[in-house]
């Protein structure tokens, strides 16, 4: 069954230091993944997306992700937070050959907070 | 601004009200998804249309019904309200192939009291 796991519920770091927020997924073939922010009181945004080539996939407001296969990882970095990127970040998968069932299946998100 | 929008901005109704929530998509877009988020839930996937028809079926409440349109907008039905539904509710459009992404609406938050 196709699952996404967002390990961590909450993510502190300081301003200016890197950041990382953590996914591991599961899908019977090669996945499309997704990263979503959502800001306070607002709905989610795209922020980047895996679907083939370059494991490495750069995406909005300075962020990236390194999909590993081997680790079933897609998880989302930036070289220097900033208190600005503080929201709710969600990983979504997809399995493209999963007939009917192809949905979207999101985490549970991951509260971030960038402290100055 | 996604494109995508969504009225009414906030709804308080009683328990055992029906309401709708509307949903318009991004210029292009075919395919409309509606999700319901709450604190203890998370975020949680309702339904999705595409191109007027339904497309996948998610954790929705035989009480919830959608429809989309002809001219592809959506409506979410919302019927015998209870206080658990009170949420945000989503409407996101995307394209829709499986590699595209989504764009999410505004969000209407409905208080059932």
């Amino acid at each position: 069954a196709q699952s996404v796991a967002q390990p961590e519920d909450q993510v502190n770091v300081a301003e200016g230091n890197p950041l990382t927020v953590k996914c591991t997924y599961s899908v019977s073939g090669n996945p499309y993944l997704f990263w979503y922010v959502q800001y306070p009181n607002r709905g989610l945004q795209f922020l980047l997306k895996y679907i083939t080539g370059d494991n490495l996939v750069k995406g909005s407001y300075g962020f990236e992700a390194e999909f590993n296969k081997s680790q079933t990882s897609f998880h989302l970095k930036k070289p220097s937070a900033l208190v600005s990127d503080s929201a709710l970040y969600f990983c979504a998968v997809r399995d493209p050959i999963a007939g009917n069932n192809r949905k979207l299946i999101w985490g549970l998100g991951t509260s971030l907070a960038v402290n100055p | 601004d996604s494109g995508v929008t969504q009225t009414p901005k906030h709804l308080i109704t009683a328990t055992g009200q029906r309401v709708t929530l509307r949903c318009s998509p991004r210029s292009g877009d075919l395919s409309v998804y509606w999700y319901q988020q709450s604190l203890d839930q998370g975020l949680q996937f309702l339904i999705q249309y595409y191109n007027g028809e339904e497309r996948a079926k998610g954790n929705i409440l035989e009480r919830f019904s959608a429809q989309q349109f002809p001219d592809l907008h959506s409506e979410l039905n919302l019927s015998s309200l209870e206080l658990g539904d009170s949420a945000l509710y989503f409407c996101a459009s995307s394209a829709g192939g499986a590699y595209n992404e989504q764009f999410f609406g505004p969000g209407t938050r409905l208080t059932v009291l």
